[in-house]
């Protein structure tokens, strides 16, 4: 099993859509949890941090099924401006740890 | 407040030929981290440099060697540079607090090796 693993995508959605992408880890020791969105040819830019159940900002929500080591992201009414990969992010080891990255989902929103 | 700072932007080398990245973290990080993003790719830990030392280090090979200076900044060196070293190449910062913090990245250096 991989140690983060994403739904492979495209997603493409017209605007206003709800969509949700998935996430599976394979460290159950892991404690935080982190969505990342990256821009074409850009750097990767934290969107949401996950520490318990779950979290909320807005349009996002992540979360967060430690039994089934699975996270979730939720966009609801979907933008234009939402257009990016979404990188599933989980830190190795539970201190000072390095990230371990998901492929990323690519996320088209169409007018 | 300036944030994480990478160059050159982007760089053209041969094989076989040697590169050197530069990072400068953002203002109060004490902590950088090095990683590989092939095309199409999540990115890939190289190593995390701590207090000027290598504190933990990905799968790569000993071609890929780093440095900490006492002001925080950082190099990346890659030594006998292949085809398969093309890629983007982030650094990214945090504050070291004892556990996982958020890392906050640079904008990169794209790396084409000819």
């Amino acid at each position: 099993r991989k140690e983060v693993e994403q739904d492979p995508g495209p997603f493409n959605v017209p605007e206003g859509a709800t969509v949700a992408f998935n996430c599976t880890y394979s460290n159950s020791a892991s404690q935080s949890f982190f969505w990342y969105r990256q821009d074409c040819r850009k750097e990767p830019k934290l969107l949401m941090s996950v520490y318990s159940s779950g979290n909320e900002d807005g349009r996002f929500t992540a979360q967060l099924n430690r039994a089934s080591q699975y996270i979730s992201l939720l966009i609801r009414d979907s933008k234009l401006s939402d257009s990016a990969t979404y990188l599933c992010v989980v830190p190795r080891g539970g201190s000072q740890g390095n990230l371990i990255f998901g492929k990323g989902t690519k996320l088209s929103v169409k007018p | 407040d300036a944030g994480v700072t990478q160059s050159p932007t982007h760089l053209i080398k041969t094989r076989g030929q040697q590169v050197t990245l530069r990072c400068s973290p953002k203002s109060g990080h004490d902590t950088v981290s090095w990683y590989q993003q092939a095309l199409g790719q999540g990115p890939q830990f190289i190593f995390q440099y701590y207090e000027e030392e290598e504190r933990q280090r990905g799968n790569f090979p000993d071609r890929f060697s780093g440095h900490q200076f006492p002001n925080y900044s950082s190099e990346l060196n890659v030594n006998a540079l292949l085809l398969g070293d093309s890629a983007l190449y982030l650094c990214a910062s945090n504050r070291d607090r004892g556990w996982s913090d958020t890392q906050y990245f640079g904008p990169g250096t794209r790396l084409t090796v000819l």
